[in-house]
């Protein structure tokens, strides 16, 4: 189903900012929605953040609203997650992952392929 | 918001039949998904659309439901399906996971 490479993860502060790629490959890009998803230490999947193919529409968890801006270069193959304010509860490795459908949440839409993560430390 | 909810652990022999519920209010209305993720891989679809396996998923995984419990069951287990599964849906095109559940095969 396609190829995920993740980049951009690191150390940042508290209210710091960062900004995660996800350069993509074996497929279609525009054709699918794209989805972030972060797992903290210990701690199960959360699904953050996805846009449609086009673009235009973005859908966000409610924990990372009015902090994270999510966003798509379909002429570079590549998905980005801006990071804005961050905290120490946004310590994770984070996913891109490609949904199986062009809108992404839809009932029958799920995560057909997944990048191999990036580690996202927030500490002073 | 919603939630789905899992298991923590589960332990089974290699051999038998591991079981993992999920379960979640109104889930009967919705489609479940579930993700096998081992340490230091991504996470992998093995089940889509309730109960379809995904080329290359092996026979023995399988999902089965019962009102607002879905379950996905691991037929005659062996060692390499030691992983942590994740159970997700959607609720208003918010995907929603369990928390997981660790599946030791002793």
């Amino acid at each position: 189903e396609g190829q995920l490479l993740e980049t951009g993860g690191g150390l940042v502060q508290p209210g710091g900012s960062l900004r995660l790629s996800c350069t993509a490959s074996g497929f279609t890009f525009d054709s699918y929605g794209m989805t972030w998803v972060r797992q903290a230490p210990g701690k199960g999947l959360e699904w953050v953040a996805a846009v449609s193919g086009s673009g235009v529409t973005t859908y966000y968890a409610d924990s990372v609203k009015g902090r994270f801006t999510i966003s798509r270069d379909n002429s570079r193959n590549t998905l980005f997650l801006q990071m804005r304010g961050v905290r120490a509860d946004d310590t994770a490795v984070y996913y891109c992952a490609k949904n199986a459908r062009i809108e992404p949440g839809a009932d029958l839409d799920w995560f057909d392929s997944w990048g191999q993560g990036s580690l996202v430390t927030v500490s002073s | 918001s919603y939630e789905l909810t899992q298991p923590p652990s589960v332990s089974v022999f290699p051999g038998q039949t591991a079981t993992i519920p999920c379960s979640g209010d109104r889930l009967q209305e919705k489609y479940t998904y579930w993700y096998q993720h081992k340490p230091g891989q991504s996470p992998v679809v093995i089940i889509f659309q309730e109960t379809q396996r995904p080329a290359g998923i092996p026979e023995r995984f399988s999902a089965s439901r019962d009102g607002d419990t879905v379950t996905l069951t691991i037929s005659g287990t062996q060692p390499m399906d030691e992983a942590d599964y994740h159970c997700q849906a959607w609720d208003s095109s918010t995907g929603v996971f369990g928390a997981g559940t660790k599946l030791t095969v002793l």
